[in-house]
């Protein structure tokens, strides 16, 4: 099932690099959702998109920024790329009805060294 | 505070016994529950959630709103069970809260 696509599935880069995140999906959803995973930490919402004029910080913003090119592409960027961002990326995205659950893409390990 | 807690990092149980993932939850209006499965080197992936109260993979989940829980259970554990379970809280319409997560192995 690749209705939510993320590329690259791996990035090692260096600390201070600028990188880009690119997530698309062809689930005709309007809202999408940028996550880092952490061991024992969870998921935690980076930012969100309910479309593309309406983008909204997440828990833990800082050091991100995002671009919504589209209905069906949601990019996020790292602009001075630091170890600590170190993690596995997850784009997401829903339907605008009540309850709705999410849908995962396969991730993005980024590495920073 | 909305939060999701799940206290178990890792459960280990053996092939065949029955299995019990806890998932309490703090939130003031009426919470919808979600379940989901990671997989090895997979996405996450929806498992259940409450309001449909169905069964997926011989597991279920009932909520329980006096003890605030939203346990997954499943009587009879298989090898390939094995994965990263997360519960999640949908706050409002559109934010989801997720736990750390309960890494359940499956031990032959």
């Amino acid at each position: 099932d690749a209705d939510v696509t993320q590329t690259p599935r791996n990035r090692i880069t260096k600390t201070g690099k600028r990188i880009m995140l690119e997530c698309s999906q062809t689930k005709g959803h309007d809202r999408m959702y940028w996550y880092r995973q952490d061991p024992g930490l969870g998921l935690r919402l980076i930012y969100y998109s309910f479309d593309v004029k309406d983008i909204n910080k997440g828990e833990i913003s800082d050091g991100y920024s995002v671009s919504r090119q589209a209905q069906a592409k949601f990019s996020l960027s790292l602009e001075s790329a630091i170890p600590n961002q170190t993690a596995l990326y997850f784009c997401a995205t829903s339907g605008g009805q009540a309850g709705q659950p999410q849908h995962f893409g396969d991730g993005t390990r980024l590495s920073i060294l | 505070a909305q939060r999701v807690t799940q206290p178990e990092k890792l459960l280990s149980v053996f092939k065949g016994a029955p299995v019990e993932l806890k998932c309490n939850y703090s939130y003031s209006g009426s919470p919808e529950l979600f379940w989901y499965v990671q997989y090895s080197r997979q996405r996450l992936q929806l498992l259940l959630r409450h309001i449909s109260r169905e069964s997926i993979k011989g597991f279920t989940a009932d909520l329980n709103k006096g003890e605030t829980s939203f346990h997954l259970k499943k009587p009879f554990a298989q090898e390939e069970d094995s994965a990263m379970y997360y519960c999640a809280l949908l706050s409002g319409t559109y934010k989801y809260i997720f736990g750390t997560g309960t890494r359940l192995k499956v031990l032959a």
